[in-house]
């Protein structure tokens, strides 16, 4: 099955942009969805296809794709964004419709 | 508003099978061409896909987990449910139950349950 690769773990000024990476060979086949985790609660959707946003989540939260790397950015940082994060898409190693999560980021907000 | 509930035993002795429930509630599971699906994560560790349920009844397991793994739905209780069999400490986890969207571009998880740790121990 296929990987998708994420950095451990990234700092942001609160109030900065902060971009948060994926990398893998599905991505050049398909979108990444994104969630948000913080302790001790569920995943929280916060972007899904080329770059939508489920309802309720704040505009300063947005996602892209370039070859096999896909970017989670956030404009403009609040402490309440401290988390981690996952990234996960369809897995394009076989016919079937599997799917494959990062390994995750933690962010810390400065 | 869509929920989801898991429930099952907390505790499961190794060797045995694992059992969970998802009870969706605020809509039909089968409307709207959805799919199921089951996640873990072992603790301080990532996500893992564990499967998913189509709207049609089909499925679909992580292949590492795929010859211990059924996912099933019962459409007349709205839930859906996973079994996990010859567990081991390894299976120690949080287990999450969400909906999920499959399409040719892409997939998400657009409602989590809560979560429900399930330990592995004699």
């Amino acid at each position: 099955s296929s990987e998708l690769t994420q950095d451990p773990a990234v700092s942001v000024a609160l109030g900065q942009t902060v971009r948060i990476t994926c990398q893998g060979d599905s991505l050049r086949s398909y979108y990444a969805s994104w969630y948000q985790q913080k302790p001790g609660q569920a995943p929280v959707l916060v972007i899904y296809g080329k770059n939508n946003r489920p309802s309720g989540i704040p505009d300063r939260f947005s996602g892209s794709s370039s070859g096999n790397t896909a970017s989670l950015t956030i404009t403009g940082a609040q402490a309440e964004d401290e988390a981690d994060y996952y990234c996960n898409s369809r897995d394009s190693s076989g016919n079937h419709p599997e799917t494959v999560f990062g390994g995750g980021t933690k962010l810390t907000v400065l | 508003q869509l929920q989801l509930q898991e429930s099952g035993s907390g505790l499961v002795k190794p060797s045995q099978t694992l059992s969970l429930t998802c009870a969706v509630s605020g809509g039909s599971i089968s409307s709207g061409g959805y799919s199921w699906s089951w996640i873990r994560q072992p603790p301080g560790k990532g996500l893992e896909w564990i499967g998913y349920i189509y709207h049609s009844g089909s499925t679909y397991y992580n292949p590492s987990l795929k010859s211990r793994v059924t996912i099933s739905v019962d459409r007349s209780k709205n839930q859906f449910s996973l079994k996990l069999s010859s567990v081991t400490a390894a299976d120690t986890a949080v287990y999450y139950c969400a909906r999920v969207v499959v399409r040719s571009g892409y997939v998400y998880f657009d409602y989590w349950g809560q979560g429900t740790l399930v330990t592995v121990s004699s």
